[in-house]
């Protein structure tokens, strides 16, 4: 069965330095999500992506963040200058059609970020 | 403020019970989706839906839009149920999760 997948596992840094993210979505998919929880909270959604550009971004997703899809199959998440708060867990998300609408999401395994 | 409620927080059950997990939102929807987290932190997709019931295998997913409420029912649970169930509404240019229940089922 297809799935999402995410590189590296686990991520550590130290503050200041910029990370990439990356997640490869189902190969069919349209619509792409990156969301991040924080150790011991709930998930928060960060941003959504369709036709190559951002569709929906939360106050969380500040100039300090950005996504691309570089290539057609990797779906990147970068971070600028990290900070200690960055410090969670990061799921990517991938789906046929908008989840406002009637799609399920498949997450990925999710990419540890730890800032120092 | 919460968009998302969720109840209860933390809930644990032997094995072979019925279990309600609810959620309650403030915000307009048109979909609701039903989460589960495992302990290790993946996250699956177990329901999205927009209006009254759907099941799927031991899992019962329902819906009233008008109250803004919506349940999921776990029938003869077992311990591989043990996880946090998250409920999360997109709504406008947000997704608004809920904080989870985490639920144990003891053999």
């Amino acid at each position: 069965e297809p799935e999402v997948t995410q590189t590296p596992s686990h991520q550590v840094t130290q503050m200041g330095q910029e990370v990439i993210l990356r997640c490869v979505p189902i190969s069919n998919h349209l619509y792409f999500y990156w969301y991040r929880q924080i150790l011991g909270q709930k998930v928060e959604f960060l941003v959504s992506f369709y036709n190559n550009e951002i569709s929906e971004k939360s106050e969380i997703f500040d100039d300090q963040f950005s996504v691309e899809r570089p290539d057609g199959s990797n779906f990147t998440l970068k971070i600028r200058s990290t900070k200690l708060e960055d410090s969670a867990m990061y799921f990517c998300a991938s789906s046929r059609t908008s989840g406002r609408v009637s799609d399920t999401q498949y997450f990925g395994p999710g990419t540890r970020l730890t800032v120092l | 403020k919460n968009e998302v409620e969720q109840s209860p927080q933390n809930l644990t059950a032997q094995e072979g019970e019925f279990i309600t997990i609810n959620c309650s939102y403030s915000v307009g929807i048109s979909a609701l989706h039903w989460l589960q987290q495992h302990p290790g932190g993946g996250i699956v997709s177990l329901f999205m839906l927009s209006s009254g019931k759907k099941k799927h295998g031991r899992l019962i997913a329902t819906i009233n839009i008008q109250e803004k409420h919506s349940s999921l029912h776990i029938t003869a649970s077992h311990p591989r149920d043990s996880a946090v169930y998250i409920c999360a509404v997109p709504t406008g240019n947000q997704f608004y999760f809920g904080t989870g229940t985490s639920l144990t089922v003891i053999p």
